[in-house]
């Protein structure tokens, strides 16, 4: 079974451009979250989505948004970039019945210069 | 607001030297603790998942606990393929908790030969 895809898996923008992160979850998985990790903040929760619907959000400003499609495959964008956007971008999926284990893609590395 | 920390930062071994992991938490109502492994440049490996307190989990030389405060990653004769970094995080319960995992700062496991 294959797992969570995420593309690209490098990013170099400048100042002031959008940016946009795919998420492919493991086949069957309708939740997908969205996590930012910096070396000084760690792993931080962006927001969730569950049948095209977000769940729930963290305390990111509004550049930070995202969607799911009716295949729950989801993406994630970041308007108008700061160089303290630059971080791993990591996406997970979940299955409700496994009790909410999130199972983790390699991450997007997103550099802003 | 839920917080989970860990300690040590990080801890050097020597292969077969047993030792244990600390992850405090603080969270409104435990719905899960995960224990997640981070090798570099990779996304979070899902290792396990406790539930209520005193409930124990193993896996080859790793074995994790849980009371109502903390949990404990106890890894036994370690070998230097168990170098990497070690993630705690919880999942509170009730609605605002969807798809959010509070992540810990995560401790960075050395085993030398």
């Amino acid at each position: 079974k294959a797992g969570v895809t995420q593309t690209p898996r490098y990013l170099i923008k400048t100042r002031g451009q959008q940016v946009t992160l795919s998420c492919s979850p493991i086949s069957g998985h309708r939740s997908v979250s969205w996590y930012q990790q910096t070396p000084g903040q760690g792993l931080q929760f962006l927001f969730e989505y569950f049948s095209e619907t977000q769940r729930n959000k963290g305390n990111f400003p509004g550049r930070f948004s995202g969607r799911q499609f009716s295949n729950s495959r989801s993406e994630m964008n970041v308007s108008t970039l700061e160089l303290g956007d630059s971080a791993l971008y990591l996406c997970a999926s979940s299955l409700v019945a496994q009790k909410n284990i999130q199972y983790f893609g390699a991450g997007t590395r997103l550099s802003v210069l | 607001e839920d917080q989970v920390t860990q300690s040590p930062e990080a801890l050097r071994l020597q292969e077969g030297e047993s030792s244990s992991l600390n992850c405090s938490y603080t969270v409104s109502g435990l719905r899960g603790l995960f224990w997640y492994r981070q090798d570099p440049g990779k996304g979070p490996e899902f290792l396990f998942t406790l539930y209520s307190a005193g409930e124990e989990k193993e896996k080859e030389r790793l074995k994790a606990t849980l009371t109502k405060k903390e949990s404990f990653l106890h890894i036994t004769a370690p070998k230097p393929e168990d170098s990497a970094t070690y993630l705690c995080a919880v999942q509170a319960g009730g609605g605002t908790s969807y798809g959010k995992l509070t992540f810990g700062q995560g401790t960075i496991l050395t085993v030398h030969p």
